[in-house]
């Protein structure tokens, strides 16, 4: 197992259409967490899974945001009818224990 | 709700200089904290972690923190800057009953020849 992996590494996309990005964690890990990290600034919490359940969201998860666990394996999240202002880093990141361990992340612009 | 405060936006030192880095939080209970590398177009690479224990933590690349509960603060320290070093650094805090980690806002660490 070679770390958390995120795929795609770039997208972008035009205003209006969605998007699905993909996270394979840390085969061990039970708890997987969404980021999304914009210019400047440090990552802001998304949403929180625990094996295959979604157990927190973040105000900042709009009703075009969607995320899956469905397998308590790898994670989706999904953006529909994207805008502009959803250009950012999304980081996925999985957790055993205390710490975290983050993928590469999955840059999203939209145009 | 936990934050985390980095004050300084950007850190510049000469190699060969000890560095620190920053660093207040708050919690509402006892804290994780934890600081985090990012070089550019790349996620976040873990430093080093306070849990319990020793005030003093040590981790990657020579890196150290103190844990220093009466000031809120959780500072990253390097004896001897390397040009390598200059990266984004994040602080993060996590509550020990809580499952988000929140991060600040990043600090540029910029090491000069």
């Amino acid at each position: 197992d070679t770390g958390v992996s995120q795929d795609p590494r770039h997208k972008i996309t035009k205003r209006g259409q969605n998007v699905t990005f993909r996270c394979d964690p840390i085969s061990e890990h039970n708890r997987l967490y969404w980021y999304r990290q914009t210019l400047g600034q440090g990552p802001e919490f998304l949403t929180y899974f625990q094996n295959e359940a979604q157990l927190e969201k973040s105000r900042l998860l709009s009703d075009r945001f969607s995320a899956e666990r469905p397998k308590g394996s790898f994670s989706t999240l999904e953006i529909q009818r994207t805008e502009q202002g959803d250009s950012a880093m999304y980081l996925c990141a999985s957790s055993s224990g205390y710490g975290y361990t983050f993928g590469s992340g999955t840059r999203l612009t939209v145009v | 709700a936990q934050s985390v405060a980095q004050p300084e936006d950007q850190v510049n030192v000469a190699e060969g200089n000890p560095l620190t880095v920053k660093c207040t939080y708050s919690v509402s209970g006892n804290p994780y904290l934890f600081w985090y590398v990012q070089y550019p177009n790349r996620g976040l690479q873990f430093l080093l972690k306070y849990i319990t224990g020793d005030n003093l933590v040590k981790g990657s690349y020579g890196f150290e923190a103190e844990f220093n509960k009466s000031q809120t603060s959780f500072h990253l320290k390097k004896p001897s800057a390397l040009v390598s070093d200059s990266a984004l650094y994040f602080c993060a805090v996590r509550d020990i009953h809580d499952n988000d980690m929140r991060f600040g806002a990043g600090t540029r660490l910029t090491v000069k020849p």
